[in-house]
């Protein structure tokens, strides 16, 4: 699986915009391009996922680069139940280790009032 | 909403028992996944099961085990407990195939022993 690299933590006014940055330059043609969420204390939380094309559901969007070796996760207005960890994580999926995720540091979105 | 469940959510137990964390999913995935994450660290994969009788380690190498008998429980055991085993533990599962790939997680197991 392709490294990602994230900013530790982030801070974001409530009701505003949250960019959430993801570099990975080392990724294939065919990995995708997944982002969790952990809120504190509990499970991970799948968010949304892409290959190549930008990507909108209920919960965010994500833009990926047209050279792939970027992507931003956008919570378009954030609220304080986003404080969370984000993980983005770049995976062939159901490759041959099983769908296994690896989790990097991601970065801590902290949401304030 | 994800159907997939942990128990016991909290655990104290002193050094040297036997426990066994429960994981159950009730939407038929055939993967299940046991991660490991200290407080404020990263999560790591320490065991996964493609399907029934199938068990495999993950990442982090871990004293503990884990069984396959039936599709929907995975449970982790540990022998003899140590305070080296103190942190929470997650269990996941996910579908095969397609690239919609999402792994669901259950509310984790908070282990502490003393």
């Amino acid at each position: 699986d392709a490294k990602t690299t994230q900013p530790p933590s982030m801070d974001c006014a409530e009701g505003r915009a949250a960019n959430l940055p993801c570099n990975h330059s080392t990724i294939s043609g065919n990995e995708y391009v997944y982002w969790y969420r952990q809120i504190h204390s509990q499970g991970p939380q799948y968010i949304i996922h892409g290959l190549k094309n930008n990507e909108t559901n209920e919960m965010a969007s994500l833009i990926i680069t047209e050279d792939r070796k970027s992507s931003t996760l956008i919570l378009p207005h954030a609220t304080l139940r986003d404080t969370a960890v984000y993980y983005c994580i770049v995976r062939v999926p159901n490759n041959n280790a099983g769908n296994m995720l690896t989790f990097g540091g991601g970065t801590r979105l902290m949401v304030k009032p | 909403e994800a159907d997939i469940y942990q128990t016991p959510r909290y655990l104290v137990i002193g050094t040297g028992k036997k426990i066994t964390l429960e994981c159950s999913q009730t939407m038929g995935h055939d993967k299940m996944y046991w991660y490991q994450q200290d407080p404020g660290m990263e999560l790591h994969l320490i065991h996964y099961s493609y399907g029934v009788n199938s068990t495999e380690k993950g990442d982090l190498s871990s004293e503990s085990t884990v069984s396959r008998i039936r599709t929907e429980h995975f449970p982790l055991t540990l022998e003899s407990a140590r305070p080296s085993h103190t942190s929470q533990y997650l269990c996941a599962s996910s579908e095969w195939g397609g690239s919609y790939n999402e792994q669901f997680f259950g509310p984790g197991t908070r282990l502490t022993v003393l």
